[in-house]
């Protein structure tokens, strides 16, 4: 594809709701990254694949963030049970391996836990 | 800890006029640094990177330094333009791994 692509672009929520959050990287990428970004901080690492596997997931910030990848291609971030500290926009970022540096990312998705 | 802090947190400055923003980190052990542009409602877009050899990089009008010693990294922008309003991230990778360290950015606004 031309770039990575995130689906839905804006989601809002009720709180105690669960959601998805899709990402589609570039294709032939094999590592795929998720960064969540809070109104005026800076982005903050959740979780990274290299292909279906995903061996770095200490961002995540509770059992409630949970995220798989298929066919070395989409995946999708979950939210159980959604918090109003939730809210943010969620980054999806791709490159082309773990060990190459420069990561593409997506548009984000904004997510608004009512 | 791993920390990444920019400076100014905004600024505006005048159409053609230039502008530094300035990141200083404490990474370690640090393996390179870069600077990415975001837009308004966009995902980050890399502007340069920097390694431990590297003093400075150009990239159009978009100059960055990199002082290793004292752990500074400078991010210059000449003849500034309508388009460069936009949040300035700089962004320190540490060695053998993928984690990535953040700034919180430098909102930049260039107005007429």
């Amino acid at each position: 594809g031309a770039g990575v692509s995130q689906s839905p672009s804006n989601k809002v929520t009720e709180k105690g709701k669960d959601v998805e959050l899709r990402c589609d990287p570039i294709s032939g990428h094999t590592a795929l990254y998720w960064y969540r970004q809070r109104l005026g901080q800076g982005l903050e690492f959740l979780i990274y694949f290299q292909g279906n596997s995903a061996p770095d997931k200490s961002g995540l910030p509770s059992d409630r963030f949970s995220a798989e990848r298929t066919g070395e291609s989409v995946s999708t971030l979950t939210i159980q049970r959604t918090q109003q500290e939730d809210s943010a926009v969620y980054l999806c970022a791709s490159s082309l391996d773990s060990g190459y540096d420069t990561q593409y990312f997506g548009p984000g998705t904004r997510l608004t836990v009512l | 800890k791993n920390q990444v802090e920019q400076s100014p947190q905004s600024l505006i400055i005048l159409e053609g006029k230039n502008c530094t923003l300035q990141c200083n980190y404490t990474v370690s052990p640090f393996s390179n640094l870069r600077w990415y542009k975001q837009d308004t409602g966009r995902g980050p877009v890399s502007l340069t990177i920097m390694t431990f050899s590297e003093n400075t990089k150009s990239n159009g009008r978009y100059t960055a330094t990199l002082d290793a010693d004292t752990k500074q990294s400078s991010l210059h922008i000449t003849a500034s333009q309508l388009s460069d309003s936009a949040s300035y991230i700089c962004v320190v990778r540490s060695g053998g791994g993928n984690k990535l360290t953040f700034g919180t950015g430098t909102q930049l606004k260039v107005e007429l």
